[in-house]
């Protein structure tokens, strides 16, 4: 079974902070993916990484950055936290192996309030 | 700009009564199409890839279909145990392995 590990469930940060969300799947994906999900908005991607050290913007990359150093891990970085990042955020996996399974595979995700 | 638009946006239904949820698509190219339950405070849970129109895939109470405009999740004789928050989303070939989702719909099923 795929599993993707997020490092907290909750988070409370202050504004202003620099934090750190972390993400770890064990299939050997090559696609790694961060979200953020708020009431009557759905998940909207962040960043996504196809590769190690390759990073795309998705549709709502401001005041994030993101960091890939290692196949199975995947940073999201607030650089300086606002209080309009409270949400929860979700990350997930997908394999890009030509005839694999191209479905998304998520963590239990980590719900931030900034204070 | 691929799009995802699902409908309805809740949706409460007795026991035993059937249904059906949509997913309307706009996509260059669709590589797949995947249909997800999210229980709240978890992450979504993958329930089906469809790839061509026409394909349909089954899993206990959900079927969902697929035409080259959408997609539709059929819930026959629904328990309250299915009641969750239901995630459609595409990939498309020209997208660099970009997934797109759609806002959901929260389905309510009461004993």
């Amino acid at each position: 079974d795929v599993k993707v590990t997020q490092s907290s469930r909750y988070l409370v940060k202050r504004t202003g902070e620099k934090v750190f969300l972390e993400c770890v799947q064990d299939m050997d994906h090559e696609n790694m993916f961060w979200y953020r999900q708020d009431p009557g908005l759905g998940l909207r991607l962040i960043y996504f990484s196809y590769d190690v050290k390759m990073k795309e913007k998705g549709d709502i990359p401001e005041g994030y950055s993101v960091s890939r150093e290692k196949k199975e891990r995947f940073s999201l970085i607030l650089e300086s936290a606002s209080t309009n990042q409270t949400s929860m955020y979700l990350c997930a996996s997908s394999s890009e192996v030509t005839g694999g399974q191209p479905e998304a595979f998520f963590g239990q995700g980590t719900r931030l309030t900034v204070v | 700009e691929d799009q995802v638009t699902q409908s309805p946006e809740a949706l409460r239904l007795q026991e035993g009564e059937s249904s059906s949820l949509n997913c309307s698509y706009t996509v260059s190219g669709l590589r797949g199409l995947f249909w997800y339950r999210q229980d709240p405070g978890k992450g979504p849970e993958f329930l089906f890839t469809l790839y061509s129109a026409g394909e349909e895939k089954e899993k206990e109470r959900l079927k969902a279909t697929l035409t080259k405009k959408e997609s539709f999740l059929h819930i026959t004789a629904p328990k309250p145990e299915d009641s969750a928050t239901y995630l459609c989303a595409v990939q498309a070939y020209s997208s660099a392995s970009k997934i797109i989702f759609g806002s959901g719909t929260r389905l309510s099923i009461r004993p």
